[in-house]
């Protein structure tokens, strides 16, 4: 079993529509929780950073974390088509090496 | 400040060929990473160094692998002996110690396909 499970989808949504991204995690010591997204052929690009659980919004942005569910989640409102993208969950102990799921592609159609 | 930059872009190589990859990280972080993409998944770790010293290394990093990152600047990544399951994105990310996570920060990689 991997440390971190994501959906790789691909997940397609109209434009406008509230986009719902999630992962699970198995490993307790995980305290950093972070959303990357990657373009094709680019380096991922952070997106959000939690520190343990709670919620964060940035913008059209929002993280959700869940300790005791081990289950984080990414919400995007009114996406866009600029939004079509990877986006990768991502955590850390706090030793800087980060383990990241396998990525969620998603495509916003016009 | 330019961000993370590595080269080259793309390498197309032999089987058995060596390669060598180049990153030049953001000029104050302290921190630097190796990671490995594959088509479909998520990167994975293989090194990082703080400064000049490498702390970890993973398993995924066999003994034709070996990283450098001479006087704390920029680093490399050499393959030795090519082989078709080294083909995939090479990325490199660099962090500030003060700052963790929040600073981490990718190039965007070098795509290698051994033929």
């Amino acid at each position: 079993q991997k440390e971190v499970e994501q959906d790789p989808g691909p997940l397609s949504v109209p434009e406008g529509a509230i986009v719902s991204l999630n992962c699970t995690y198995s490993n307790s010591a995980f305290q950093y929780f972070m959303w990357y997204r990657q373009y094709s052929r680019k380096g991922p690009e952070l997106l959000m950073y939690t520190y343990s659980s709670g919620n964060k919004e940035d913008g059209r942005f929002t993280a959700q974390v869940d300790k005791s569910s081990k289950y984080i989640s990414l919400f995007i409102r009114d996406s866009q088509p600029s939004d079509s993208a990877t986006y990768l969950c991502a955590m850390s102990g706090g030793y800087q090496k980060v383990t990241f799921g396998t990525g969620t592609k998603l495509q916003v159609i016009p | 400040d330019t961000g993370v930059s590595q080269n080259p872009r793309h390498k197309i190589t032999k089987r058995g060929q060596n390669v060598t990859f180049r990153c030049d990280p953001i000029s104050e972080h302290n921190r630097l990473y190796w990671y490995r993409q594959t088509l479909g998944q998520g990167p994975e770790f293989l090194t990082y160094f703080q400064n000049e010293a490498q702390l970890e290394k993973s398993r995924l990093l066999s003994d034709r692998f070996s990283a450098e990152r001479p006087k704390g600047s920029f680093s490399t990544l050499e393959i030795q002996r090519t082989e078709q399951g080294d083909s995939a994105m090479y990325l490199c990310a660099s962090s500030l110690i003060d700052l963790g996570e929040q600073s981490y920060t990718f190039g965007s990689g070098t795509r290698l396909t051994v033929v």
